[in-house]
């Protein structure tokens, strides 16, 4: 199974509403990823977690709060979000290496909408 | 700071033309990944370049590593339908090994 899951698919959410976005692979990966990618623009790497810990945040705000429950799961909770926030988000997994990059599989993504 | 920029932002192609899309960071990389993303997909692997000049291929598609490790080239030759979609390059800029960068992707449209 090389399949990452994410739900929702879709999101519409208001400004003082709080969400979650879930991702889910049982590929054994031990590093999983968080993205968020803007239309015709590139994906941009928000967290990483490498054996369930955080070990990147790209000075993402905190209205964006990642959680790791465990090795095949990963969440991003959503809070006071600015229309601006609106995007595909992306998660993704790997194997983990500490000095070598692997392949990272993606999820179809949450298009998420911010009124 | 530090990028990985690809060059054309956007191509045309009728069927059957050869496409080549340009990578290049600002800083030495480690390895080199490729990835496609269809309309409305998610980016998908293609392939991993670890060697300085390395080359490799897949069917129709072609990429090589620069010899400093600081370019990269994707060439698909005679272009069909399926080939649609933008391709990026990715590679970690900083120390992490798991923090990839992607290059701002190059767009293809196959005309029929």
């Amino acid at each position: 199974d090389t399949e990452v899951t994410q739900t929702p698919k879709h999101l519409v959410m208001g400004m003082t509403n709080k969400k979650s976005l879930k991702c889910e692979q049982h590929m054994g990966h031990r590093a999983m990823y968080w993205y968020k990618q803007k239309a015709k623009k590139p994906p941009e790497l928000m967290f990483v977690y490498s054996y369930e810990k955080l070990s990147i945040n790209e000075s993402v705000p905190s209205r964006f709060s990642p959680e790791c429950p465990n090795s095949s799961l990963l969440n991003l909770h959503l809070h006071a979000l600015q229309p601006e926030d609106s995007a595909l988000y992306l998660c993704a997994s790997s194997q983990y290496g500490l000095a070598e990059t692997y392949e990272q599989y993606f999820g179809p993504g949450t298009r998420l909408t911010v009124t | 700071g530090q990028q990985v920029m690809q060059i054309p932002q956007y191509q045309h192609v009728q069927e059957g033309e050869d496409f080549t899309t340009y990578c290049n960071s600002s800083t030495t990389l480690s390895n080199i990944q490729w990835y496609k993303q269809r309309p409305g997909g998610h980016p998908v692997f293609l392939i991993q370049l670890v060697k300085s000049g390395e080359v490799k291929k897949q069917k129709r598609l072609t990429f090589q590593f620069g010899e400093a490790k600081k370019n990269s080239s994707l060439h698909i030759t005679a272009t069909q339908t399926t080939d649609v979609g933008t391709y990026f390059c990715a590679g970690p800029l900083s120390s992490s090994a798991r923090q990839l960068t992607f290059g701002s992707g190059t767009q293809l449209t196959v005309l029929p």
